[in-house]
């Protein structure tokens, strides 16, 4: 596609259900990474993809988060038992074969909002 | 550990004013650096990214330098204009930390009319 997408746009969640954000990365970027925004600061890693293999998942918060791209393509994040304090905007990002090198595409983002 | 710092926190200026934006970072090993502008509600857009082998770049209006031994980095914003009303982002990607971003808090912009 043209540009990174995301879906859905905004999710609205009672606290306790589970959640998954879905990321469509530049067509034949191999590098994903996932980001959380929380309200008015800047956004914070979670996690990183090199085609299928998560190499960094050190800014995953808890257990309860989860991400997966198992063809290296469309990743999704998952979210169990989501807390109040998971109310962010999550961002994706994909970028060209030398991550950390190559310039990061950003997804317009999903507004996660728990109830 | 990386961290990035960005000064001011909020920025009020009449249209046609020139403007500097203020970017420090505390590794100095770094692959590049990243300018990225945040409208309210919406994902980010990159305008400008500088290799660690550069001292700046330009796009349009828009001007950024890097000074790597010292950590710093700014962008300049020529005869500024209410569409640049929004929040901007610099994040640097560094040898130490895998690849990621690491972002500062942003700068928020308002271009009065």
């Amino acid at each position: 596609g043209a540009g990174v997408s995301q879906s859905p746009r905004y999710k609205v969640a009672k606290r306790g259900q589970d959640v998954a954000l879905r990321c469509d990365p530049i067509s034949g970027h191999v590098s994903l990474f996932w980001y959380q925004q929380a309200l008015g600061q800047g956004p914070e890693f979670l996690t990183y993809f090199q085609n299928e293999a998560q190499l960094d998942k050190s800014g995953l918060p808890s257990d309860r988060f989860f991400a997966e791209r198992p063809e290296g393509s469309v990743s999704t994040l998952k979210i169990q038992r989501t807390q109040q304090e998971d109310s962010a905007v999550y961002l994706c990002a994909s970028s060209g074969r030398l991550a950390g090198y190559n310039e990061q595409f950003f997804g317009p983002g999903t507004r996660l909002t728990v109830l | 550990k990386q961290e990035v710092t960005q000064i001011p926190a909020a920025l009020s200026v009449p249209e046609g004013e020139n403007l500097v934006l203020n970017c420090s970072f505390t590794d100095s090993a770094i692959y590049n650096l990243q300018w990225f502008r945040q409208d309210p509600g919406k994902g980010l857009t990159s305008l400008l990214l500088i290799q660690s082998s550069q001292r700046e770049q330009t796009s349009g209006r828009l001007n950024a330098s890097l000074d790597k031994s010292s950590g710093r980095s700014t962008l300049y914003i020529a005869a500024s204009q209410p569409g640049d009303s929004a929040t901007y982002l610099c994040a640097v990607s560094g040898r130490n930390q895998g690849g990621k971003l690491i972002f500062g808090q942003g700068t928020e912009l308002s271009v009065k009319p």
